[in-house]
């Protein structure tokens, strides 16, 4: 089966730094996005990595390492309005079925 | 450019009815991905279409189907709605399936 782990919760201060883990145990893995959800929002695309090593945008930046099956969101400068929920999902193929799987969330609270 | 539609917005359904979800993807975006979110979990996967055929299924029972049309929108079918179907469900296109995908705001179904 297919199976995600990433913290329930992150509480950090504005103007910090976070980093949000996800591990996972997948078959047929091909790639690791994030996504942010508000409440009450759909969720929202922040990052894909397919290559181990750093992706940057802007504030946000993703790693990943295939080989340890792991990979991170780091948050930088941290702004109220990124109190939010975020997602990992995986991409796989599985028997020739494409799947966008999903972890449960992290939810983050900034505090000022 | 619009982004990803979905209608209705929000449904009040009564257990064993039927109900259909529609959605319109980007304009130029040719897979269309339906998921299944319930309070304080991450969106499940439950189908994707590409080029108007089925590419991946999740673990849904068959009461749960869809279908993409030549204009590229897309439409989820329940039949015999449970309690258990009341959700956030919501619709991603992207341009070939893989990475970066675009959610639209959902359809919140409520079954009584």
């Amino acid at each position: 089966g297919q199976s995600l782990e990433q913290p329930s919760e992150v509480t950090a201060v504005e103007g910090a730094i976070v980093q949000i883990n996800c591990t996972y145990q997948t078959s047929g893995f091909y790639g690791l996005s994030w996504y942010q959800q508000h409440d009450g929002g759909a969720p929202t695309f922040l990052s894909y990595n397919a290559l181990d090593g750093l992706e940057e945008t802007g504030r946000f930046s993703s790693f990943l390492s295939r080989s340890d099956s792991y990979g991170y969101l780091l948050l930088q400068e941290l702004q109220m309005k990124d109190s939010a929920s975020y997602f990992c999902a995986v991409s796989i193929l599985d028997d020739s079925s494409y799947k966008l799987i999903f972890g449960s969330g992290t939810r983050l609270l900034v505090r000022p | 450019d619009a982004g990803v539609t979905q209608s209705p917005t929000h449904l009040i359904k009564t257990r064993g009815q039927q109900v259909t979800l529609r959605c319109s993807p980007i304009s130029g975006h040719k897979s269309v991905s339906w998921y299944q979110q319930v309070l304080g979990q991450g969106p499940q996967f439950i189908f994707q279409y590409y080029e108007k055929e089925e590419r991946g299924r999740g673990n849904f029972p068959d009461r749960f189907s869809a279908r993409q049309f030549p204009n590229y929108s897309s439409e989820l079918n329940v039949n015999a709605l449970l309690l258990g179907d009341s959700a956030l469900y919501l619709c991603a296109s992207s341009h070939s399936g893989g990475d970066g995908y675009t959610f639209g705001s959902g359809t919140r179904l409520t079954v009584v």
